[in-house]
């Protein structure tokens, strides 16, 4: 079945520090990828939704300059937070979908990466 | 707009027994319904998926689900539970219309299968 991966897991890192996130289609190809947050004992907070080739659509209250969102490739989507503070140490999961199972596919989501800003 | 209603953050149970989580929706427009489970420190899987006809859906490890249009109801359940699904489940909709597939998330159900 499609595969979403993720990487890297589990990052720490210091305050200011840039921390990118990768997010791979292994055996489709995507045009669009989802980015989510996630807090503790929480549900998933869609931040973004990725465009191969195009910008980034942001929901309402995310900083776009904060997070950067890349869509290259089909296969390829990255978020890069950028001068990470404690603030954004959360857990962050991406998603795909196989758009050759039309509207009734199911998205596929990534193992997640926690991020730890110290 | 979508919104999922997820009644119980915390369902507290007995292995072997039988379990229901709770699932609302609303919106105005055709939608397809999902449950994902997820477990500590990892991603979402799919359980289970409502897309059209049958309105009792089975899925993995055991779980199925009841699509309910007049109650606007998507319940989880399971017959017996066993301790590992002890984890988080969600309940999700998407737009029938939706080119993407956007997801819309309830808060979440917090399984706990006790011994």
């Amino acid at each position: 079945g499609a595969v979403v991966s993720q990487h890297p897991s589990w990052v720490i890192c210091k305050s200011g520090t840039s921390v990118k996130i990768e997010c791979r289609s292994l055996d489709f190809q995507a045009t669009t990828m989802f980015w989510y947050r996630q807090f503790p004992k929480q549900s998933l907070m869609l931040m973004a939704t990725s465009n191969e080739g195009s910008k980034a659509t942001y929901e309402q209250g995310v900083e776009k300059d904060k997070f950067l969102i890349n869509h290259a490739s089909l296969t390829l989507s990255t978020l890069t937070v950028t001068s990470a503070h404690p603030e954004d140490s959360s857990f962050y999961i991406c998603s795909a979908r196989d758009p050759r199972g039309g509207a009734q596919e199911p998205q596929h989501f990534g193992d997640g990466t926690r991020l730890s800003i110290l | 707009a979508q919104s999922v209603t997820q009644l119980d953050s915390q369902v507290p149970v007995f292995e072997e027994a039988p379990v229901e989580l709770r699932c609302n929706y609303s919106s105005s427009v055709s939608v397809y319904l999902f449950w994902y489970v997820q477990y500590p420190n990892q991603g979402l899987q799919l359980l289970l998926k409502y897309l059209s006809g049958s309105t009792l859906v089975k899925g993995i490890n055991g779980f199925e689900a009841e699509f309910n249009k007049s109650q606007t109801s998507f319940h989880l359940r399971k017959p017996a539970v066993h301790i590992s699904d002890t984890a988080e489940y969600f309940c999700a909709v998407s737009s029938g219309s939706s080119n993407t597939g956007k997801l819309i998330f309830g808060q979440g159900t917090t399984l706990q299968v006790k011994p």
